[in-house]
């Protein structure tokens, strides 16, 4: 299983990025790396997810290693509306079937 | 935009009652997910179907849970008898299934159980 680890939490200023590390060592060559974040008492929400090469979006950024055994989220300009919990999560691919393997994730904190 | 739907948001039940928790996905997606996500902890699989078939359940109480997804639309979820320790947010989610390098999974609100 690609089970992921991140820090508990981090804070950052407003308006500078954020950058949210994430070790995924176990993760095989086919496993996707998915990043989701959580807003107080809401569902999950879908931010980005790569493979190999480095992805951007309008919410943000992916940079994941050439060993493919870490990556970081970057989001570029954070504001007070970006803290929330953000997930990394490995891809788990078994029998044909492919599910999400959730961390503990960073609780992110966008201070004024 | 489209998004899943569940019901009840809120419920509260006393232990060794039934409780039950209904998911509608967004159109056209096969792949159907509950989790349950403890407090301060990620969520957690507890089944997954394809249409109307269940693919995973590994994760699943079945001495006390039950999930169906009958005509491969709407989902429910069945807790009887509920405990203590099944107070939780109960999340579903939904995806088209693995394809053009994605499989995105779109989360509903959830239901928030309390069992007293």
């Amino acid at each position: 299983d690609a089970k992921t680890t991140q820090p508990t939490s981090m804070d950052c200023a407003e308006g500078r990025a954020a950058n949210l590390p994430c070790n995924h060592s176990t993760i095989s060559g086919n496993e996707y790396v998915y990043w989701y974040r959580q807003i107080h008492s809401q569902g999950p929400q879908y931010i980005i997810h790569g493979l190999k090469n480095n992805e951007t979006n309008e919410m943000a950024s992916l940079i994941i290693t050439e060993d493919r055994k870490s990556s970081t989220l970057i989001l570029p300009h954070a504001t007070l509306r970006d803290t929330a919990v953000y997930y990394c999560i490995g891809e788990s691919t078994t029998s044909g079937t492919y599910k999400y393997i959730f961390g503990t994730g960073t609780r992110l904190k966008v201070l004024a | 935009e489209a998004e899943v739907a569940q019901s009840p948001r809120y419920k509260i039940t006393e232990k060794s009652q039934a409780v039950a928790f209904w998911c509608d996905p967004i159109s056209g997606h096969a792949t159907l997910y509950w989790y349950r996500q403890i407090l301060g902890q990620g969520p957690e699989l507890l089944v997954q179907f394809q249409d109307e078939s269940v693919v995973d359940d590994s994760q699943l109480p079945k001495d006390r849970f039950s999930a169906e997804r009958l005509k491969g639309v709407d989902s429910t979820l069945k807790i009887q008898p509920a405990e203590l320790g099944d107070s939780a947010m109960y999340l579903c989610a939904s995806s088209l299934g693995w394809r053009d390098g994605t499989n995105e999974q779109f989360f509903g609100p959830g239901t928030r159980l309390t069992v007293l």
